[in-house]
């Protein structure tokens, strides 16, 4: 079973931030959060991923809270190209097993 | 660099009939890893193959159902005797040797199997 819990749905308007929130109060200290979202059915894609500290990269950004029990995946400037479903996938190094959730299916509105 | 290639891209096969699903990994990537997704579900996973090696197939059928990763060529996924319930789109990915303990999959656009 998936070590995460999403919002089934959230909707966010074109040029704003995206929040998505992801809980993962089970995780152990050798596991790192990986995003990835799938587009209309294509294949997953990889976005970010982080152990404790925040991480940003030309997608986006991810927020780890201390306790490291949730994080937040931040897309500075949603575009419509962004409607999506966003997996939050806990991932221990070492091993390589990716349990996917139902994710959260981002809508963008023009 | 190419990505991960996966054809067909749409498979339609009757019941009882084989299906055969490829896998190009990308360059330089030795490990391949099969994901089925259920219409409004997630990808669920289902083997993890090394060259030559089967690591992993806890998450595939016991019957019906065989994965192979050659020295030469693409992975394939094969489904003998195809029943309505294995109807998926049926996905691959690839990541590179663990130079690092840490990596990511980077998975194919997906086999979309139809069995009518």
């Amino acid at each position: 079973d998936a070590k995460t819990t999403q919002p089934p749905s959230m909707d966010c308007a074109e040029g704003r931030a995206a929040n998505l929130p992801c809980n993962h109060s089970t995780i152990s200290g050798n596991e790192y959060v990986y995003w990835y979202r799938q587009i209309h059915s294509q294949g997953p894609q990889y976005i970010i991923h982080g152990l404790k500290n925040n991480e940003t990269n030309e997608m986006a950004s991810l927020i780890i809270t201390e306790d490291r029990k949730s994080s937040t995946l931040i897309l500075p400037h949603a575009t419509l190209r962004d409607t999506a479903v966003y997996y939050c996938i806990v991932y221990a190094s070492g091993t390589y097993k990716y349990i996917f959730g139902t994710g959260t299916r981002l809508k963008v509105l023009a | 660099n190419a990505g991960v290639m996966q054809n067909p891209r749409h498979l339609v096969r009757r019941r009882g009939q084989e299906a055969r699903l490829r896998c190009s990994p990308m360059k330089g990537h030795s490990h391949v890893y099969w994901y089925r997704q259920l219409p409004e579900e997630g990808l669920k996973f289902m083997v993890y193959l090394q060259k030559e090696n089967i690591i992993d197939e806890s998450g595939m059928p016991k019957e019906r159902f065989s994965a192979e990763f050659p020295k030469e060529g693409p992975s394939i996924l094969r489904i003998q005797q195809v029943v309505r319930g294995d109807s998926a789109a049926y996905f691959c990915a690839s990541s590179a040797d663990r130079v690092s303990f840490l990596y990511e999959q980077y998975f194919g656009p997906g086999t979309r199997l139809t069995v009518t």
